[in-house]
């Protein structure tokens, strides 16, 4: 069966650092990968998708970026944080046919 | 493009009364359809999909939902609904076939209250 993490599962990071979140999936291949993010009380708001190996496409500009250095990873990170880059950030793969997406446990962010 | 209304933002309903969550959508192509419910500090589950076929579709803890395309709408019901229930539930649509995003609702806010 197919099952996905997410690290750090907490995150307390001062204005101004760097971020780096990791998602890996297992049990699948050729996946397409999500990232969104999810502010305090509010819906989802989709950051980056990818359908490939280093195919990234950015949803919303802003100050976080996306990679996929391997087939069933992919790492969402910041050069420096902003204070309203906080919220819950998840990640999500689906395939085919249906593209229906299933959805990591997510990683709290508090920009502080 | 497609776009998704939840028509209410919070539900309050007693223990075992039945409920009803609303959606409809916006769409100039074939669509699928989906309710996913989210529990405090987690991640998205998947509740139920509607890909082709049955316009009534079953899904997991007593839940199921109806797609009406004339009214363009898919709303979630339960006969029935327990304290454990409590989350927030999310529409989303995508178009039939496609490989990429899903457009979210913005969500709605279940209590079952004892």
């Amino acid at each position: 069966s197919q099952t996905i993490h997410q690290w750090p599962a907490t995150l307390v990071q001062p204005v101004g650092s760097p971020l780096s979140l990791e998602c890996t999936v297992e049990g699948t291949s050729n996946p397409n990968l999500y990232w969104y993010r999810q502010a305090a009380g509010r819906g989802l708001q989709l950051l980056f998708y990818s359908v490939g190996i280093g195919q990234i496409s950015s949803e919303v500009p802003q100050n976080l970026s996306a990679s996929r250095p391997q087939d069933r990873q992919f790492i969402l990170s910041s050069k420096k944080l902003l204070l309203s880059d906080s919220g819950f950030y998840l990640c999500a793969w689906s395939v085919r046919p249906s593209y229906e997406q299933y959805f990591g446990p997510g990683t709290r962010l508090t920009v502080t | 493009a497609q776009s998704v209304t939840q028509l209410d933002s919070q539900v309050p309903v007693f223990e075992e009364a039945p409920v009803e969550l609303r959606c409809n959508y916006s769409s100039s192509v074939s669509v699928y359809l989906f309710w996913y419910v989210q529990y405090p500090n987690q991640g998205l589950q998947l509740l139920l999909k509607y890909l082709s076929g049955s316009t009534l579709v079953k899904g997991i803890n007593g839940f199921e939902a109806e797609f009406n395309k004339s009214q363009t709408s898919f709303h979630l019901r339960k006969p029935s609904v327990h304290i454990s229930d409590t989350a927030e539930y999310f529409c989303a649509v995508s178009e039939a076939g496609s490989a990429r995003q899903l457009t979210f609702g913005s969500g709605t806010q279940l209590t079952v209250l004892p």
